[in-house]
């Protein structure tokens, strides 16, 4: 049973560019969350995803910052006009419902 | 407010030794569940256990168990037999339903384990 995936596992933009980030859930697992973490810090929390239905989005910068968790596919995280404070490790995890979460390796963004 | 508090930013042991990472938790809730997970180098989340607010038995995985105290909001970590492999940063997370189901992390301890 293949774990979650994360793809691209490094990514380099320019300020100004999108990135985009996919995670594609363990195999069975409908629920999907995104976290940021900064370098020498912890998790922090920025959305959770259902098919097609974002749940909690607290974490979530208002602007440039998007997901989404569509009916067939991976879940993706859009950052537009990237920024060098949008360098980051962004990890996704996905779970059952009400059970352990199960992260993914991470996408290592770096902003130039 | 939903809160975890690691209070050791690192620690190391030597091998073959016990250690262990404590981590304080506040909620209101009285249904929950604990976990702590290991971020090595590779920089992968990895579950190390995890523990149900409603056991009173503390869990255990092998060289890693729990010290679960509900009363006081205590979850420590308990490593024995250290090994170099279990150099890492260690976060402490618990897991409540109010409305969805929401994670808190800590901050993380580093533990370096020395040979």
């Amino acid at each position: 049973n293949a774990g979650v995936m994360q793809n691209p596992r490094h990514l380099v933009r320019r300020r100004g560019q999108e990135a985009r980030l996919r995670c594609s859930p363990m195999k069975g697992h409908s629920h999907v969350y995104w976290y940021r973490q900064l370098p020498e810090e912890g998790l922090k929390f920025m959305v959770y995803l259902q098919k097609e239905n974002i749940i909690d989005e607290s974490g979530m910068p208002k602007e440039r910052f998007s997901a989404e968790f569509p009916k067939e596919g991976p879940s993706i995280l859009r950052i537009q006009q990237v920024v060098r404070g949008d360098s980051a490790a962004y990890f996704c995890a996905s779970s059952l419902p009400s059970n352990t979460q199960y992260f993914g390796p991470g996408t290592r963004l770096t902003v130039l | 407010a939903q809160t975890v508090t690691q209070s050791q930013p690192e620690m190391s042991v030597q091998e073959a030794e016990t250690v262990t990472l404590s981590c304080t938790y506040d909620t209101s809730e009285s249904n929950y569940y604990l976990f702590w997970y290991k971020q090595p180098p590779s920089r992968q989340m990895i579950l190390v256990i995890r523990q149900e607010a409603y056991k009173q038995q503390n869990a255990t995985e092998n060289r890693f168990s729990v010290n679960f105290q509900k009363a006081a909001k205590s979850f420590s970590l308990k490593i024995s037999d250290s090994q170099l492999g279990d150099t890492a940063m260690y976060f402490c997370a618990f897991m409540i339903y109010s409305g969805t189901y929401k994670y808190i992390f800590g901050t993380g301890t580093r533990l370096k384990v020395l040979a």
